[in-house]
């Protein structure tokens, strides 16, 4: 496709449920990154995977929330026991390459709500 | 730790008002810097970026930005802004991993 392609884009789930959240990177792009924007706050980096390896999964807040992708493409965060705080925009980006001078590409965003 | 501070929230303009949105980073190494921007209900996109050579760089619709690297500021500008203009901007600096600020939201009233 042309651009990052997220999905779905909205997503309202009682509390204690599990979900998944899915991002299709730009065809050919080797970095794919997840990020998580709360409502009034800024982007929070969750992780970053190249290939299919994820070198950087710092920004994960909790063991309930694990990523994986498959194909260097199609990636999946996953949500377990869903709380309330786990409200907000999940953002995916990709970039050609994973190097700090690459801009990267966003996705509209999946918005989450935890009732 | 790196960190990217926006001290402008909200900013309110008429239009044809010069606009300035200040953003400064904490990092000791090269960095890149970016700006990214979000129009009402589209996706983030990029504004603009510096990785090295000239500190000013051109972006899209007329912004640019000033690297100073001694105050570690990349402040954001346009001379005369447009309501087309009103947007959510975010400043960006990549050190291995891209750290964002928080927001400045720009209203640009005709």
């Amino acid at each position: 496709g042309a651009g990052v392609s997220q999905s779905p884009s909205n997503k309202v789930t009682e509390k204690g449920k599990d979900v998944e959240l899915r991002c299709d990177p730009i065809s050919g792009h080797t970095a794919l990154y997840w990020y998580r924007q709360r409502l009034g706050q800024g982007l929070e980096f969750l992780i970053y995977f190249q290939g299919n390896s994820a070198p950087d999964k710092s920004g994960l807040p909790s063991d309930r929330f694990s990523a994986e992708r498959t194909g260097e493409s199609v990636s999946t965060l996953t949500i377990q026991r869903t709380q309330q705080e786990d409200s907000a925009v999940y953002l995916c980006a990709s970039s050609l390459y994973g190097t700090d001078n690459q801009p990267q590409h966003f996705g509209d965003g999946t918005r989450l709500s935890i009732l | 730790a790196q960190s990217v501070s926006q001290h402008n929230h909200h900013v309110i303009l008429s239009e044809a008002a010069s606009l300035e949105l200040g953003c400064n980073y904490s990092y000791g190494g090269t960095v890149n810097l970016f700006w990214y921007v979000q129009y009402p209900g589209q996706h983030l996109q990029l504004l603009l970026k510096y990785f090295s050579g000239d500190p000013l760089v051109k972006g899209i619709k007329g912004f640019e930005a000033e690297f100073i690297k001694s105050k570690f500021s990349f402040n954001l500008r346009k001379p005369s802004v447009q309501w087309s203009d009103t947007a959510e901007y975010f400043c960006a600096v990549n050190a291995g991993k891209l750290i964002f600020g928080t927001g400045t939201r720009l209203q640009v009233f005709p």
